[in-house]
Formats: C-alpha cells, structure tokens, sequence
C-alpha cells in the first residue's frame, strides 16, 4: 500500500498523560499537514511542513502540541498534559502539488 | 476571513433519484476548491479539484462545477454505496497551503 499511513489508529489515555502520533506520508510528497476533526465538523487545520520545515501553524495549535518532520520523511504529532477537549480523529495528509491525500486517521479519547 | 458553507447537512436520497450538494464560500483569492467523500471513520478520499469559475470535472456518477461563489456536486442515478459525508474545501492564495473545510453533506442512498 503506497498511501498514507498513519499509527497508532486508535489512542485512549488519561487526562494529562502525553501522546504522541506518527504519520508516514507518500513517498515523493515533499509536503505534510496535520489536521483535526471532531464530530460533525470538517478537519480543522493544525500544521504544515515543506519538507523538514514547519512552515505554517494555526491558533488552534496551542503550546501543548508539537510536531516534527525530521528528514523531510515521517512525522509525529505530540499532544502533552492531554485534555477532554483534545479528543478527536487527527489526520494527516501529504501533497507533491495542490491535491492532498489523507491517512485513515488516529482516533484520540482523553479519558 | 474565509468561509465555506455546505447544505443540506444531510440528504436522504432513494437510489437512481439524481441532486445537487451545494458549497458556497468567501475566500480571498482562490487558489483551488476541493472535493472529498468520507466514510465513517475513515480519512477523506479525494474527488475533485476546480481552480477557475466555469470548471467541470468528472468522475463515475459525481460531477463538480464552479462558479465565483460556489460550487456544486451533482450525483446522477446514485447508488447505496455513494452514501458517505462529502466535504468542500477551499484553498487561499495568501494562507500556504491549509484547507479550509465545510461541516460536509452526510448523504444517504437507499435502496
């Protein structure tokens, strides 16, 4: 399968236990974001990368949550000190042009 | 600040009876309009992309037009398994390379 991939699928953890996700993208997509989606609602843009650069952050993005690309190749997500409030499907896409293509997602529940 | 509006929010359809999703926005400058289907719990699927009003595209029993203001995905002679939640997003010229999404259209094919 050549598409994106994204692990753990599912995550529960306690409220202020931190986690952390990882995204594999296409392999030649020099492009990757991070989106979230709650219930009902489209995905929420959190982050992109160009490569190993982090080149565009949203507000919703608050101090709790980082996210690396080393190497332009997989990336990770981390949400520390988690709340109720963070639970949600994070997706995360990739792109070599204007078209992005998403993972199946990580579901998150803050216990 | 950019806007995109999807309605209905839910469209039950009887199998072979062909409509029209709607997508309005405001964005300044478009840079591309975007169409995804999503199954419950699973990442969007890519469909469309439309750049400049007066753009068609299509695939299978989907078609996706663009004016100024909109755009609509028509489904002809629709089948059980298009049923899915449809997403429109659009892409600005000035905000990277984030999607902005709408809430979706959660369509539903009987038989």
């Amino acid at each position: 399968d050549t598409g994106v991939s994204q692990d753990p699928r599912h995550k529960i953890t306690k409220r202020g236990q931190n986690v952390t996700f990882r995204c594999d993208p296409i392999s030649e997509h020099n492009r990757l974001y991070w989106y979230r989606q709650t219930l009902g609602q489209g995905p929420e843009f959190l982050t992109y990368f160009q490569n190993e650069a982090q080149l565009e952050k949203s507000r919703l993005l608050s101090d709790r949550f980082s996210a690396e690309r080393p190497k332009g190749s997989f990336s990770t997500l981390e949400i520390q000190r988690t709340e109720q409030g963070d639970s949600a499907m994070y997706l995360c896409a990739s792109s070599l042009e204007h078209e992005q293509f998403f993972g199946p997602g990580t579901r998150l529940t803050v216990l | 600040e950019d806007q995109v509006t999807q309605s209905p929010e839910a469209l039950r359809l009887q199998e072979g009876e062909s409509s029209s999703l709607n997508c309005s926005y405001t964005v300044s400058g478009l840079r591309g309009l975007f169409w995804y289907r999503q199954d419950p719990g699973k990442g969007p699927e890519f469909l469309f992309t439309l750049y400049s009003a007066g753009e068609e595209k299509e695939k299978e029993r989907l078609k996706a037009t663009l004016t100024k203001k909109e755009s609509f995905l028509h489904i002809t002679a629709p089948k059980p398994e298009d049923s899915a939640t449809y997403l429109c997003a659009v892409q600005a010229q000035n905000s990277g390379y984030a999607l902005n999404f709408g809430k979706g259209t959660s369509l539903l094919v009987t038989p």
